[in-house]
């Protein structure tokens, strides 16, 4: 089955910890994205991939992380947990640059940081 | 800074009347357009997408698109409970490979 996988799906952290939330898709897709969902505020892009080893900044990129040495998978990573970045993440990815291209979501992983 | 406009909401529709949502963005070189539905407490799934100026049919969905006006709107006709949810327009920026959403529609259908 075609998919887009995040673990974990619920995660309570304390300010300053490290943590790595990680994003694995089966698609073959070069594209992938880190979104985080606000109330009121939508989906804002964090980081974005091109393919391995390309790698970019999305509008609200401070205090994360990402990396791409795999095609299927795109961690992101908080050096330093705030308050702030308590959030609904999503991971996302797709064919882009192949025509109107079809964004594949995971199901999320609500952070909470204390 | 190139954004996506959308109402809130939330729009109410009586079950079975036409849902219209809308949706403007900024720059003009944004050249798809997608709308994506996302039920509480789950991620988006894409519903309908259109990148040429005028309608595009689907089922009980309809897209349009006008470049000129940069405007994109959604049409669900005989709505029903199910398609009760928040409707998030997004449009692809080919020349940063950027993917930028709008805030979200919440739609309720009422019986």
């Amino acid at each position: 089955e075609a998919q887009v996988t995040q673990n974990p799906r619920y995660l309570i952290t304390v300010t300053g910890k490290k943590l790595t939330v990680t994003c694995s898709q089966n698609m073959n897709h070069e594209y992938m994205s880190w979104y985080r969902q606000d109330p009121g505020l939508g989906l804002r892009q964090i980081y974005y991939s091109m393919n391995v080893e390309v790698t970019d900044k999305g509008d609200v990129p401070e205090g994360y992380k990402v990396s791409r040495k795999e095609k299927r998978n795109f961690p992101l990573i908080l050096e330093s947990p705030s308050p702030n970045q308590t959030s609904l993440y999503f991971c996302a990815s797709s064919l882009l640059g192949q025509g109107a291209s079809k964004l594949f979501f995971g199901s999320g992983t609500q952070l909470s940081v204390l | 800074q190139k954004e996506v406009e959308q109402n809130s909401g939330p729009l109410s529709v009586p079950e079975g009347a036409i849902a219209s949502l809308n949706c403007t963005y900024s720059d003009r070189g944004s050249q798809s357009f997608f709308w994506y539905r996302q039920y509480s407490g789950k991620s988006p799934e894409l519903i309908m997408f259109i990148y040429s100026n005028g309608d595009k049919e689907d089922g009980r969905f309809t897209a349009q698109l006008n470049k000129a006006s940069q405007y994109v709107s959604l049409l669900i006709r005989d709505s029903q409970p199910s398609d009760s949810a928040t409707y998030l327009c997004a449009a692809l920026y080919s020349s940063a490979s950027k993917i930028i959403f709008g805030s979200g529609t919440r739609l309720s259908i009422r019986p």
